[in-house]
């Protein structure tokens, strides 16, 4: 049964440090990978999405890498912003099992001005 | 674009009472998901539709939740009869799938249910 975990499950930093936010899987047959940002009382907004055969996608100041035979993903975020305070999941979509998604708890982000 | 449209945003009702959440996903998109996030479980995959088909309703905790899409703008969650453990945050999501890469998913702003 695929399970996808992300540590720490909070973080705080001061404005303009660079972080990674962690997120692992146990089962390796995925299609992609994908991070979304939650903001409170908001659904969620995809950041990027990391097909199987890719290694890493950016966008912005966000670069999400994929190591599929070690069950790793991070998120790394550059020059971090009081405004980039949410909440980020990620989610994989397993094989054989349609078009769902699997997803972490999330790790709670504050950036202090 | 108007993205995913959800309603209501809050419902509070009665224990027993019968509850429809409804979906409009994006227009183009052929795949709507339903979600629900707890403090205690994160976010659970109740059921997906596929061009207006379900697919996997393996997530629906019970028979007290049904889900329809008649047609590829509209869906309903209904919980009938409505239980206190019920209080959620209720997703509608919607993509397009199975052409080509997959597209992510969008997710409207969802409904707070709070069951008394």
């Amino acid at each position: 049964k695929q399970e996808v975990t992300q540590i720490p499950a909070a973080l705080s930093v001061p404005e303009g440090e660079n972080l990674v936010l962690n997120c692992s899987f146990t089962d390796s047959a995925i299609y992609n990978l994908q991070w979304f940002r939650q903001d409170p009382g908001k659904g969620l907004t995809s950041l990027l999405l990391i097909q199987s055969s890719q290694r890493e996608q950016t966008s912005g100041r966000l670069n999400a890498s994929l190591d599929k035979s070690s069950g790793r993903s991070t998120l790394y975020i550059a020059a971090s912003q009081p405004g980039d305070s949410a909440t980020y999941l990620c989610a994989v979509r397993p094989y054989n099992q349609g078009g769902k998604l699997i997803f972490g708890q999330g790790t709670e982000l504050s950036v202090k001005p | 674009d108007a993205g995913v449209i959800q309603s209501p945003r809050h419902e509070v009702t009665e224990m027993g009472q019968e509850v429809t959440l409804r979906c409009k996903p994006i227009s183009g998109h052929n795949s709507l998901f339903w979600y629900r996030q707890t403090m205690m479980r994160g976010l659970e995959l109740l059921i997906y539709f596929n061009n207006n088909v379900p697919i996997d309703d393996s997530g629906m905790p019970e028979d007290r939740f049904s889900a329809k899409m008649p047609n590829a703008s509209f869906s309903t969650l209904k919980i009938q009869p409505s239980e206190p453990r019920d209080s959620a945050v209720y997703f509608c999501a919607s993509s397009l799938l199975g052409q080509g890469e997959d597209q992510p998913q969008h997710f409207g702003d969802g409904t707070r249910l709070s069951i008394l």
